[in-house]
């Protein structure tokens, strides 16, 4: 089993669209939580932090269950500038190793 | 701003050969990584490294070596090179005492074993 999965997509939506992805982790001593953004033949960035009360960034809202081991992320009226990859990331130790999911791909579509 | 540097971006090696990768950053951070990418399988740690003279294996460490000499600077090398090492590899730092786990990656090496 894999330490972290994630949907395996892609999604397509159009514009307007709301999209959820799932993000499950299999270490529970795990300390920390990111959603990155990879575009298409470029380096991850860093979209924004998991808290566990949950978190919002403008359009982008991150959830955080300890319980269930599960992260999520929700893009509400999605634009064309958001296509690209949403990698989930867990932190076990700080400063030494992040584990990072596969990735789910997401397309946008006019 | 250059941030994270690695050179160099392209390389097509033949089996056996040998090379080096170098990450350089100019942030002053205390900890970099070296990850290497493969479709479907995101991103894997290679070696990483939480100080200058420090170094400590990953999830996928074998046929790999680094060395951090410098602190702005993380070496990957490849003794012997192989098909199965085809990919596209990523370094990454990020600062001591911050908090919000991000790190910066360079834009990636790709290299293709024949």
């Amino acid at each position: 089993r894999k330490e972290v999965e994630q949907d395996p997509g892609p999604f397509n939506v159009p514009e307007g669209a709301t999209v959820a992805f799932n993000c499950t982790y299999s270490n529970s001593a795990s300390q920390s939580f990111f959603w990155y953004r990879q575009d298409c033949r470029k380096e991850p960035k860093l979209l924004m932090s998991v808290y566990s009360s949950g978190n919002e960034d403008g359009r982008f809202t991150a959830q955080l269950n300890r319980a269930s081991q599960y992260i999520s992320l929700l893009i509400r009226d999605s634009k064309l500038s958001d296509s690209a990859t949403y990698l989930c990331v867990v932190n076990e130790h700080y400063g030494q190793n992040f584990v990072f999911g596969p990735g789910t791909r997401l397309s946008v579509l006019p | 701003n250059a941030g994270v540097t690695q050179t160099p971006k392209f390389r097509v090696l033949k089996t056996g050969q040998s090379m080096t990768l170098l990450c350089a950053q100019d942030m002053n951070h205390e900890y970099m990584y070296w990850y290497r990418q493969d479709p479907g399988m995101g991103l894997r740690l290679i070696h990483y490294s939480v100080g200058e003279g420090t170094t400590a294996k990953g999830e996928v460490p074998d046929g790999y070596n680094v060395s951090r000499l410098k602190k702005q600077n993380f070496l990957l090398g490849l003794e012997s090179a192989a098909p199965s090492q085809t990919s596209v590899y990523f370094c990454a730092s990020l600062g001591q005492g911050a908090n919000t786990g991000e790190l910066f990656f360079g834009e990636g090496s790709r290299l293709t074993v024949l």
